[in-house]
């Protein structure tokens, strides 16, 4: 039972547009979602969170939004540049336990 | 945050060995967690490792094929143990990072032959 879906195993993008990255979950517990990015022989990097009492949240080129009734959260990276090349993980926590729950990645490929 | 050293980066290993995977953090934690990231899956988390006490292990996983021991705040091991090539995976550390996020080892790649 994946609660963490990401139904893009891949997405290529030019530098300079936007990439976006979608994640759906199931368990309407969740209440907390990340987004990680992993280099190749790397572990995962913390990119931006969000919280369930907002539905939007920017840090720099990257933008999370949260839509809870459609269980549906999405990352944007604007403007996408070369260095962005990685796979890219959702995660979702919730109820009363520090738990991560990942998706099964989505490797961005930007190119010039 | 946190700065992770997690070795080794990776290991080729004859089934029915065992592997001990060590990670040590630079500042005290009080919760470590381990994951596995099987090939073309998603992160999963194998168990939690309070300093003190045992580990609590995630549902598929036993203390006996994967033991833990947290001696301290700062480190951390898991053993592979009896390995099969089902075991061939990325097994990695993490620690709460803060801003909500986790910090993660750069991971070990584990290839069972």
């Amino acid at each position: 039972d994946q609660q963490v879906k990401q139904n893009s195993p891949s997405l290529s993008v030019q530098e300079g547009r936007i990439s976006i990255l979608n994640c759906d979950y199931t368990n309407s517990m969740f209440d907390y979602f990340l987004w990680y990015k992993k280099y190749p022989a790397e572990g995962p990097t913390f990119l931006i969170s969000i919280s369930s009492i907002k539905d939007k949240n920017e840090d720099g080129r990257f933008t999370v939004f949260l839509n809870k009734s459609a269980k549906h959260l999405s990352l944007h990276i604007v403007p996408s540049q070369p260095g962005d090349s990685a796979v890219y993980f959702c995660a979702a926590s919730g109820g009363n336990t520090d738990k991560l729950i990942f998706g099964t990645g989505t490797r961005l490929q930007v190119f010039p | 945050s946190a700065v992770i050293s997690q070795k080794p980066s990776r290991d080729i290993c004859q089934r029915g060995t065992s592997l001990t995977i060590q990670c040590q953090v630079d500042s005290q934690v009080t919760m470590m967690f381990w994951y596995r990231q099987q090939p073309g899956q998603s992160l999963t988390l194998i168990a939690t490792a309070n300093q003190g006490s045992e580990a609590t292990y995630e549902s598929g996983f036993v203390i006996d094929k994967f033991p833990i021991s947290r001696p301290n705040l700062t480190f951390s091991t898991l053993t592979v143990s009896n390995m099969s090539p089902e075991d061939s995976s990325i097994y990695l550390c993490s620690v709460d990072g803060g801003r909500g996020g986790y910090t993660f080892g750069s991971g070990t790649r584990l290839t069972v032959v």
